[in-house]
């Protein structure tokens, strides 16, 4: 159980246009989802946590108007990097937390590696 | 503010010898959750062990243990008898609730494990 699925697992994207990555929980609701980045050789960073039906809350200096978070339903959260750039080039990973009795749990996506060219 | 040191950026160890990962953590909460997670080179990342505030117990899980000690703040991990498979990037992470039903996950920077045949 608990398993939590990104797509894609790898993208290449052109400078200026957008790349949509989804989040999904594939047998739990999740209550709340996080996102982070991880530039390489370097830690996982907190950009973002999103709550379903709500606006997800930014860590400071991640832009939110570049990074858009969707949480529409229990199940899925998407990151939406807008006009990007070169330096987005990173690995994006989501986490998921199912709440009731469990909030301190998180459960991690397989990661999504996205290069900017 | 939430703290997770890693001090081992780096460590090389020689098949089969025995190696300990350090992690020195703070926190003003009472109530925490400490984790340990692998990261292959693929990047998924692997849960490997969590443990509560309230409980010290040491923890031995095959070639795996954890030494939890409060007065530290210290949550060190031993690879016994190290294998090539157990080469990766080691972190350990400190969860405090942040409000609103969630907790919030701060990494360390990571220990790079290679372990030599």
């Amino acid at each position: 159980g608990a398993v939590v699925s990104q797509h894609p697992s790898r993208v290449i994207c052109k400078s200026g246009t957008s790349v949509k990555i989804e989040c999904r929980s594939l047998d739990f609701q999740a209550t709340t989802m996080f996102w982070y980045r991880q530039f390489p050789k370097q830690s996982l960073m907190l950009m973002a946590t999103s709550n379903e039906g709500s606006k997800a809350t930014y860590e400071q200096g991640v832009e939110k108007d570049k990074f858009l978070i969707n949480h529409a339903s229990l199940t899925l959260s998407t990151l939406t990097v807008t006009s990007a750039h070169p330096e987005d080039s990173s690995f994006y990973i989501c986490s998921a937390n199912p709440g009731q009795g469990y909030s301190y749990e998180q459960y991690f996506g397989p990661g999504t590696r996205l290069t900017v060219t | 503010a939430q703290k997770v040191t890693q001090a081992q950026t780096e460590i090389s160890v020689v098949e089969k010898e025995d190696v300990t990962l350090d992690c020195v953590y703070e926190t003003r909460d009472t109530t925490y959750y400490l984790f340990w997670y692998k990261q292959p080179p693929s990047g998924e990342l692997v849960f490997l062990i969590r443990r509560n505030s309230f409980d010290e117990q040491n923890e031995i899980s095959g070639r795996y243990s954890w030494n939890f000690q409060k007065s530290t703040s210290s949550f060190n991990f031993t690879i016994t008898a190290s294998q090539v498979v157990d080469s990766a990037v080691y972190f350990c992470a400190l969860s405090v609730y942040s409000g609103a039903g969630s907790y919030q996950l701060t990494f360390g920077k990571g220990t790079k494990l290679s372990v030599i045949p």
